[in-house]
């Protein structure tokens, strides 16, 4: 019955490795999205997908690569993970249509700790 | 550059009392505003306003938008512990591009 899921929930990992985050939603929705939420709660929108496509993509390291195998599909691959890469990642998922009423809906975060 | 602007940044209130968060904004192709609840975990969907003066109202939580001031404002009446949360509100922009504000962490005191 799950909307919006990430795998994994929690993710401790070693300065320089290289990690994926999952994100999967059944809500039948066009458009996903990855933010990066800092320990002071400020939740900053990193990429966009619509079917498929790259839609937004903000000022965000060339380590960070999304990739949309499909439109139920969003996952996060970073490379050489640095200390302040450590945040919630949240992905999100909003409806079909270009009027104003794209509520979004938000997967439970994956809390990644770079040692 | 696109912003919203939150607040108070923290509130800490008794149970019962009234609370006013404001949420103002400048953004380009603004669409909506939406606020959100976020406890322990991901932000949960509270409302989105796209109208001006138009009150929107689930229970003891009420939100208004002005879109000649560029600002919301989301109250809650009669406050409970478990309405402590940070409370969080976007403005969308454009079809897709939804800009955060930093947040009013609210703590109810019993």
């Amino acid at each position: 019955d799950t909307a919006v899921s990430q795998t994994p929930k929690y993710l401790v990992t070693q300065m320089g490795n290289d990690k994926s985050i999952k994100c999967e939603q059944n809500l039948g929705h066009d458009t996903m999205y990855w933010y990066k939420q800092d320990s002071k709660k400020f939740l900053k929108i990193m990429f966009s997908y619509n079917n498929k496509e790259l839609i937004i993509n903000e000022t965000v390291p060339n380590r960070f690569s999304p990739k949309s195998p499909d439109k139920a599909h969003l996952n996060l691959h970073i490379n050489s993970l640095e200390l302040g890469d450590s945040a919630v990642y949240f992905c999100a998922s909003s409806p079909p249509g270009q009027g104003p009423y794209n509520e979004q809906f938000f997967g439970p975060g994956t809390r990644l700790t770079v040692l | 550059e696109d912003k919203v602007v939150q607040s108070p940044l923290s509130l800490v209130v008794h149970e019962g009392d009234t609370v006013t968060l404001n949420c103002s904004y400048e953004v380009t192709n603004f669409r909506s505003l939406l606020w959100y609840k976020q406890e322990k975990k991901a932000p949960t969907f509270l409302f989105m306003l796209t109208s001006s003066g138009i009150e929107k109202k689930s229970g003891r939580l009420s939100s208004i938008l002005d879109k000649k001031e560029l600002f919301s404002i989301l109250n809650i009446t009669a406050t409970q512990t478990g309405d402590s949360a940070i409370y969080l509100c976007a403005a969308l922009r454009g079809t897709y591009k939804y800009i955060f504000g930093t947040g009013t962490r609210l703590k109810v005191l019993a």
